[in-house]
């Protein structure tokens, strides 16, 4: 069975400084996706992120960055120039392979920003 | 608003009632996901509809909880004999592709409270 691990309860980082939120995933599958999407406080979820796993190319969008290595089945979240809109809950997740419908989440971390 | 919309927002009942909650899609998505959040865990997978059909299941979906989706638009997740072990974010989530590629579209929750 597929698991993710986010060991990372709380982080905090100043206001445009830079950030790393980890996550490590177990699989035997060699192609697949991983998500990060962030949870704000009293809204609802929103996807941030997208890699593919056959891509050896860390995916980008705008100041949100990751580090996917898989051989490590590691899949970080880099936050560069922090805002404090991007304070929020973040959850690392991955499709189980074998089932069209579910979307395995991590336990999740909550970042703090602070000026 | 074209977003995934849910109702009610809050819900208090008092143990052994029962409670229905309503998620209203976007429009042009055929596929709509149950999950379920507790406090400082990240969502759990509980249904899946594909248009009107459910196709999966979690076995946190004991026999006190259905779930419909008529005419493959709005769904409802009935709770029977609510419990205080219910106590919980009901998210739901919709989306165009499966969640092994695509985006999954989440509402802003209902939040649970048995007394």
């Amino acid at each position: 069975a597929q698991t993710v691990t986010q060991s990372q309860p709380e982080m905090s980082v100043q206001e445009a400084e830079t950030v790393t939120l980890s996550c490590t995933y177990d699989t035997s599958e060699s192609d697949y996706y991983l998500f990060w999407y962030k949870q704000p406080p009293s809204r609802q979820m929103i996807l941030v992120i997208r890699q593919e796993a056959y891509k050896q190319q860390n995916a980008t969008e705008n100041r949100f960055s990751v580090n996917f290595q898989k051989a490590a089945k590691s899949f970080s979240l880099k936050i560069s120039d922090s805002q404090l809109g991007d304070a929020a809950m973040y959850f690392c997740a991955f499709p189980n392979t074998g089932t069209a419908s579910k979307l395995t989440f991590g336990t999740g971390t909550r970042l703090q920003v602070t000026l | 608003d074209t977003g995934v919309s849910q109702d009610p927002r809050h819900k208090i009942t008092k143990r052994g009632q029962n409670v229905t909650f309503r998620c209203d899609p976007i429009s042009e998505h055929n596929r709509l996901y149950w999950y379920r959040q507790t406090l400082g865990q990240g969502p759990e997978f509980l249904t899946y509809f594909q248009n009107e059909a459910q196709l999966e299941k979690s076995r946190l979906l004991s026999d006190r909880f259905s779930a419909e989706r008529p005419k493959g638009s709005f769904s409802t997740l009935e709770i029977q004999r609510t419990e205080q072990g219910d106590s919980a974010m009901y998210l739901c989530a919709s989306s165009l592709f499966g969640p092994n590629t695509g985006e999954l579209f989440f509402g802003e929750g209902s939040r649970l409270t048995v007394l």
